[in-house]
């Protein structure tokens, strides 16, 4: 199976923003939608929004929308998502899953381990 | 948004007995497409989810025949046919017919 690899564990002051990269193996990249899902503690799935690297096309839920940005590098084959503004809610691991080359529909296929972001004084 | 309830939201098995997830949703997914974009997940303890069903029936590849998803439109089920230890975590169902991307609320599977 495809492996997505996350970067590591971000601690953050309430205010501040953070940046989460998503590796995925060549080849399909640009062709993989690549979705982020996050997880409070103790609490279920909630998903955020997604990217279609080429030709990096978005969308995210109304809630996010003026403070996620989902961005793509296909030199390295890595997604981003950036937040901003954060607050002790967005506490949470992060994940990243691809759809396998579809924008529409599909199973998220392979997801990343998960980034544990701490949002904190 | 596209609400998706599931029950129960727990539930204790002895191992080789069967298992059942209900998961309701407040709108239709079947699209004019002939796809119904509904999916079952399992996340076990301290892991990321994994794929279990795609499109309402499809098992994902490597999972079990003891896992079999059905349903239509507004109402599905995911049934373990024979649980094993290895079940133990909490399923989601999930929906991509529409924007956005909603799951249930998850049930939590123990083994008694």
């Amino acid at each position: 199976q495809v492996q997505l690899v996350q970067s590591g564990a971000a601690v953050r002051k309430p205010g501040s923003s953070v940046k989460i990269s998503c590796k995925a193996p060549g080849g399909t990249f640009t062709t993989n939608t690549i979705n982020w899902v996050r997880q409070a503690p103790g609490q279920g799935l909630e998903w955020m929004g997604r990217i279609l690297p080429t030709p990096g096309i978005t969308n995210f839920i109304p809630k996010f929308h003026d403070r996620l940005s989902l961005t793509a590098d296909k030199s390295t084959s890595t997604v981003y998502l950036q937040l901003s503004r954060l607050t002790s809610e967005d506490t949470a691991i992060y994940y990243c899953a691809r759809v396998d080359g579809r924008w529409f529909g599909g199973g998220l296929d392979s997801w990343g381990q998960g980034t544990l972001v701490t949002v904190s004084s | 948004d596209t609400v998706l309830t599931q029950t129960p939201l727990s539930l204790s098995v002895t191992p080789g007995q069967p298992a059942s997830i209900s998961c309701k949703s407040s709108q239709s997914l079947l699209h004019t497409d002939g796809t119904t974009y509904f999916y079952w997940y399992l996340q076990k303890p301290g892991q990321a989810p994994q794929l279990l069903i795609n499109e309402v029936s499809n098992r994902f590849s490597g999972v079990p025949e003891r896992f079999i998803g059905s349903g239509s439109e507004t109402d599905f089920t995911l049934t373990i046919s024979r649980v094993e230890a290895e079940d133990v975590g909490v399923y989601y169902c999930m929906q991509n017919k529409h924007l956005p991307y909603t799951f249930g609320q998850g049930t939590k599977l123990e083994i008694k």
